[in-house]
């Protein structure tokens, strides 16, 4: 089994339409991080959790909102989704700082928004 | 602003050739630099980590370098197989990112080896 566990893997929806995606991991790792990934844009930074009371926005954190349920469990929403929300998220861990750590991810979610 | 960019977006290579991946980027006050590997439907897995303090890391056939002042990173793979066929991306962790230290990924380069 994977580390990080990202569900659905795949998802089609309409725009207005509520979207969820879910992340856990096996790891034990306090910190976790939601990504998503465009065509000719890297990675740019959602929103990042350093343990279950701390949230913060990272780079384009507009039009999505996440919650920390658990020190494994990290999900992140699309209240009303748009075409432009259409992309492939990542959601990684670390275990500290990623000054001194790696990044671990998950196998992705590819969101399409119609 | 931090920006990264991989140069070529695209590579094809025959096999058992050395090659070499490009990343530049504009502010040189970072904390380290990574490279990652992306194999289609996958997600990234880290090869490399290199601190600013450091001038390379090796790691098999692999060997990443990295110059601060003139603000690049190369990624040498030696003796390449179709094995390494995938997307190499490299991000900076910037000093400008603060607490909230921030990754900045360049866009990656599509390798591929062929037999």
């Amino acid at each position: 089994d994977a580390d990080v566990t990202q569900t659905p893997r795949n998802r089609i929806t309409k725009t207005g339409k509520r979207i969820m995606l879910e992340c856990s991991q096996t790891k034990g790792h306090d910190r976790m991080y939601w990504y998503r990934q465009d065509p000719g844009l890297g990675l740019r930074l959602i929103y990042y959790s350093f343990d279950v009371k701390d949230i913060n926005k990272g780079e384009i954190s507009d039009g999505y909102s996440v919650s920390r349920q658990a020190q494994a469990k990290f999900s992140l929403s699309l209240e009303s989704a748009i075409p432009n929300q259409t992309a492939l998220y990542f959601c990684a861990t670390s275990v500290t700082d990623v000054y001194t750590g790696e990044l671990f991810f998950g196998e992705g979610s590819r969101l399409t928004v119609l | 602003k931090q920006e990264v960019t991989q140069i070529p977006a695209a590579l094809s290579v025959p096999e058992g050739e050395n090659l070499v991946l490009n990343c530049s980027f504009t502010d040189s006050a970072i904390y380290n630099l990574q490279w990652f590997r992306q194999d289609p439907g996958k997600g990234l897995t880290s090869l490399l980590l290199i601190q600013s303090s450091q001038r390379e890391q090796t790691s098999g056939r692999l060997n990443a370098s990295l110059d601060k002042s003139s603000g690049r990173s190369t990624l040498y793979i030696a003796a390449s197989q179709p094995g390494d066929s995938a997307t190499y991306l490299c991000a900076v962790l910037s000093i400008s990112s603060g607490s909230a230290r921030q990754l900045t990924f360049g866009s990656g380069t599509q390798l591929t080896v062929l037999p």
